[in-house]
C-alpha cells in the first residue's frame, strides 16, 4: 500500500495567515490526490481533486500543487471557518490511503 | 438535496456481526462507485471498501478481507457493508460515501468522494 505522509501534524495560525500542508507518497502518484476538510464529529468536506483543481464552492483562498510524490495545500488567509483537520488522499491505486491528518487549530 | 444516511451501527462483542447500511437519494445511485470508510476515535480516516455501479467490482482493504462483505441494492438505492468476525480494532464511525470521477483540463479523472453521510459508529467490545 502506498504510504501517505502530512507534515506537520498540526499547527497553531491565527485569523488572516498563510498556512501550507505538506503531504508526501511513498511512490509516485502523478497528480492523483485530493484533500479533504475535517470538523469535529462530522463528516470530511471535499476540497480538491487532481492535486490542484478546486471542488465547485469551495473558497479560492485553498489551493493545492505537486505531483508525483510531493503535493502542498495551501490557505491564503485562514478564516476562523477554516480550524479544522486535513487529510490528503491519494486515488492512485488500491487501497486507496490517507495522509495521518494535520490539525489547523487557533 | 443529496443525501447518504448510514445506520446499523451498534455495540457488539468481539467475533460478532453487524450489518450497516447507508441509504442514497437524490442521485442516480446505480451510476456512482461507492465506498465505506471508518474513523477509529480520536485517529485518521481509513479507506475500507468500494463497489462499482452495477455490483460488479469490488475492493477492500486487507485487514478486513474475509471478513467484510460490501455490497449494494440499486432497486432500492442502498449500501450496505456486511461485517463479520468483528475485532476490537474495528471499534469506529463508520461513514459511506459517494465517489465521483472528476476531470481535468486534460480530460483526466480523478476518484473523489464528494458526498459522505454522517456516520455511524461500530462498538467492538466485550
Amino acid at each position: 500500500a502506498i504510504q501517505m505522509t502530512q507534515s506537520p501534524s498540526s499547527l497553531s495560525a491565527s485569523v488572516g495567515d498563510r498556512v501550507t500542508i505538506t503531504c508526501r507518497a511513498s511512490q509516485g502518484i502523478r497528480t492523483d490526490l485530493g484533500w479533504y476538510q475535517q470538523k469535529p464529529g462530522k463528516a470530511p468536506k471535499f476540497l480538491i481533486y487532481g492535486a490542484s483543481s478546486l471542488h465547485s464552492g469551495v473558497p479560492s483562498r485553498f489551493s493545492g500543487s505537486g505531483s508525483g510524490t510531493d503535493f502542498t495545500l495551501t490557505i491564503s488567509s485562514l478564516q476562523p471557518e477554516d480550524f479544522a483537520t486535513y487529510y490528503c488522499l491519494q486515488d492512485y491505486s488500491y487501497p486507496r490511503t490517507f495522509g495521518q491528518g494535520t490539525k489547523v487549530e487557533i | 438535496d443529496v443525501q447518504l444516511v448510514e445506520s446499523g451501527g451498534g455495540l457488539v462483542q468481539p467475533g460478532g456481526s453487524l450489518r450497516l447500511s447507508c441509504a442514497a437519494s437524490e442521485f442516480t445511485f446505480s451510476s456512482y462507485w461507492m465506498t465505506w470508510f471508518r474513523q477509529a476515535p480520536g485517529k485518521g480516516l481509513e479507506w475500507v471498501a468500494n463497489i462499482k455501479g452495477d455490483g460488479s467490482k469490488k475492493n477492500l482493504v486487507d485487514s478486513v478481507k474475509g471478513r467484510f462483505t460490501i455490497s449494494r441494492d440499486n432497486a432500492k438505492n442502498s449500501l450496505y457493508l456486511q461485517m463479520d468476525s468483528l475485532r476490537v480494532e474495528d471499534t469506529a464511525v463508520y461513514f459511506c460515501a459517494r465517489d465521483a470521477n472528476y476531470y481535468d483540463s486534460r480530460d483526466y479523472y480523478y476518484d473523489a468522494f464528494d458526498m459522505w453521510g454522517q456516520g455511524t459508529m461500530v462498538t467492538v467490545s466485550s
